[in-house]
């Protein structure tokens, strides 16, 4: 049982484009959700967060919004660049902060194309 | 500030043996989670050590099972390796009530 979908296993963007990464859940106790990129051969990196208690968060070019009725959130890249490149993975957690146990999705490949 | 490392990189295993991997959790964090990411999948959440105490497990069976130290530092030990347990094992550290930050992970192999 996934309790944390991403349907699209990969997207291509031109540069100076926006990305547009989707994430769907069905658990209604989770609280707060995260963002993680993933470069081959490397840990994944937290990226943005936000909890429940709010619809958006912005942290330069990356903005998520979250849609907790359709239980729906998106991460906005804007303007993406080729280093963004990269594997993108939604993460949820019942606590607040996101320390405690994360459910992951399966993760979206971004290719930024020159 | 040194982030989260493990050890080793790759490690080779055949299948009945048993194996550690290391973790060095993130100056100042407290908290240590364990994940498993087999290839095409999101990262499993296995277990949380926070204080050396276990603070939350998957569903993985026992013979996954940890430790964390007064350092803070933590090992992960599977028994009895499964062909299935082939995977890349993630290190997560985070002070808790806040974003984990994960290490490079070790490659296992089980053949």
């Amino acid at each position: 049982d996934q309790q944390v979908k991403q349907n699209s296993p990969s997207l291509s963007v031109q540069e100076g484009r926006i990305s547009i990464l989707n994430c769907d859940y069905t658990n209604s106790m989770f609280d707060y959700f995260l963002w993680y990129k993933k470069y081959p051969a490397e840990g994944p990196t937290f990226l943005i967060s936000i909890s429940s208690i709010k619809d958006k968060n912005e942290d330069g070019r990356f903005t998520v919004f979250l849609n907790k009725s359709a239980k729906h959130l998106s991460l906005h890249i804007v303007p993406s660049q080729p280093g963004d490149s990269a594997v993108y993975f939604c993460a949820a957690s019942e606590d607040q902060g996101g320390s405690e146990k994360l459910v992951f999705g399966k993760g979206t490949k971004l290719t930024v194309n020159p | 500030e040194t982030g989260v490392t493990q050890s080793p990189t790759h490690l080779i295993k055949t299948r009945g043996q048993q194996v550690t991997l290391r973790c060095s959790s993130q100056s100042g964090h407290n908290t240590v989670s364990w994940y498993q990411q087999a290839l095409g999948q999101g990262p499993q959440f296995i277990f949380q050590y926070y204080r050396e105490e276990e603070n939350g497990r998957g569903n993985f069976p026992p013979r996954f099972s940890g430790l964390q130290f007064p350092n803070y530092s933590s090992e992960l030990n599977v028994n009895a390796l499964e062909l299935d347990d082939s995977a890349l094992y993630l290190c997560a550290s985070s002070i808790m009530g806040n974003e984990q930050y994960f290490g490079p992970g070790t490659r296992l192999t089980v053949t």
